[in-house]
């Protein structure tokens, strides 16, 4: 089975910080996503990548930015944390390249609850 | 561009009740169409999927068939339990190379 591992479940941090969430998936896949889950608003796309190095905004890449230096594992920077980045944060994989990656299911990792006092 | 619209809910039923959550979508051509779930306190895992049209996907005593001529693709389960009181989410890839496209759930409450 495909594991997709976010370091920590619960998160504290202080307006202001500069944030680091971790994500790493053990299946070699290509592709690693950042979602944010609000109640009411369901799951937005942050940022993705399809490759090492690679990055593409997603809706919502504002006051976020992400990296990519390892296949297995993609960073999500909160690069000065502001209370309205109080959140869950999901982050996901998926396989395949160019326009067949589109139709292979992302597989999910536990979440960060992301709490900016 | 590609959208997905589901009933919110929360819908609430009781165990060995009949389960219909309604997905409809707009899209290009003919997407893959995924549900997925999420348990309290969990991430989402893929529930079931069907890649092209009067595919029927299943898993876990719930179904869905991609219905083309109704852009749609409803979740049904024929006996819920307790244990189905979850989150379910639709989803389709979206236009273009930006991740899947979500509905923004359906939270299911089974009382025994």
């Amino acid at each position: 089975d495909v594991k997709v591992t976010q370091s920590s479940r619960y998160l504290v941090k202080r307006t202001g910080e500069k944030v680091f969430l971790e994500c790493v998936q053990d299946m070699d896949h290509e592709n690693m996503f950042w979602y944010r889950q609000d109640p009411g608003l369901g799951l937005r796309l942050i940022y993705f990548s399809y490759d090492v190095k690679m990055k593409e905004k997603g809706d919502i890449p504002e006051g976020y930015s992400v990296s990519r230096e390892k296949k297995e594992r993609f960073s999500l920077i909160l690069e000065s944390a502001s209370t309205n980045q109080t959140s869950m944060y999901l982050c996901a994989s998926s396989s395949g390249t160019g326009q067949v990656y589109g139709n292979q299911p992302q597989h999910f990792g536990d979440g960060t609850r992301l709490s900016i006092l | 561009g590609d959208s997905v619209t589901q009933m919110e809910g929360p819908v609430t039923l009781s165990e060995e009740a009949f389960l219909t959550i309604n997905c409809t979508y707009t899209a290009t051509g003919y997407p893959s169409l995924f549900w997925y779930v999420q348990y309290p306190g969990e991430g989402l895992q893929l529930l079931l999927k069907a890649t092209k049209a009067d595919d029927k996907g299943s898993n876990k005593g719930f179904e869905a068939t991609y219905r083309k001529e109704t852009t749609s693709f409803h979740l049904e389960k024929g006996s819920v339990q307790v244990s189905d009181s979850a989150v379910y989410f639709c989803a389709l890839p979206g236009g273009g190379a930006d991740g899947l496209t979500f509905g923004k759930g359906t939270h299911l409450i089974i009382q025994p």
